[in-house]
């Protein structure tokens, strides 16, 4: 398996472009999950999915959208870029949606700079 | 609520020597605890978990955590530091309001283990 994988690895933007982060798993986990690290600040929730066509915000979902047409994939959208979005990007995944030990495995991150 | 916070931003701790870093939680119900390591250029590696039962988790790469329910900590610790541990480790929260597999991450702390 080659778990979770992100693309690409590094990104750099102009304000106002858009562009769309992948995120894939073999694994055939349900849960699938954007956070955004930023110095300081942890890992904060931007959108996850429970399963295929099912997606919800998290904790700062403005500015990006995403969508689950398949098991394998949940691509992260930046609509206009901006600066305040320069950040490195973590998907995650998990087995089930909602069992209490349920762990979460991370892909290697996307590091973004918009300029 | 949930939360977790984590009081210092790096640790220093010689080669050979124990070592903790602290994470206090705040839930409202039954907390499920877990530790996340990062190094350099990476992503986030699973450590250890707390669930239910003994107080004590064993994890991965000889670490372990305390749960302590009457001061609501979730201390990580290593008998014995190396080199090796130098990084950046993560304490989170389950997100048990929404019923999805969510997480909530401490600011993190970054471990230096000096030779």
């Amino acid at each position: 398996n080659a778990g979770v994988t992100q693309t690409p690895k590094f990104q750099v933007l102009k304000t106002g472009q858009s562009m769309t982060l992948q995120c894939a798993q073999d694994m055939n986990h349900e849960y699938m999950s954007w956070y955004r690290q930023d110095p300081g600040m942890g890992l904060r929730l931007i959108h996850y999915s429970v399963g295929a066509g099912i997606t919800d915000q998290g904790e700062v979902p403005n500015g990006y959208n995403v969508s689950r047409s398949t098991t394998e994939d949940f691509p992260l959208r930046l609509l206009s870029a901006a600066p305040s979005q320069t950040s490195v990007y973590f998907c995650a995944s998990s087995y089930s949606p909602q069992g209490l030990q349920e762990t979460q495995y991370f892909g290697p991150g996307t590091r973004l700079l918009v300029l | 609520a949930q939360s977790v916070a984590q009081p210092e931003d790096q640790v220093n701790v010689a080669e050979g020597n124990p070592l903790t870093v602290k994470c206090t939680y705040s839930v409202s119900g039954n907390p499920y605890l877990f530790w996340y390591v990062q190094y350099p250029n990476r992503g986030l590696q699973f450590l250890l978990k707390y669930i239910t039962g003994d107080n004590l988790v064993k994890g991965s790469y000889g670490f372990e955590a305390e749960f302590n329910k009457s001061q609501t900590s979730f201390h990580l610790k290593k008998p014995s530091a190396l080199v090796s541990d130098s990084a950046l480790y993560f304490c989170a929260v389950r997100d048990i309001q929404t019923g999805a597999n969510n997480l909530f991450f401490g600011t993190g702390t970054r471990l230096t283990v000096i030779p």
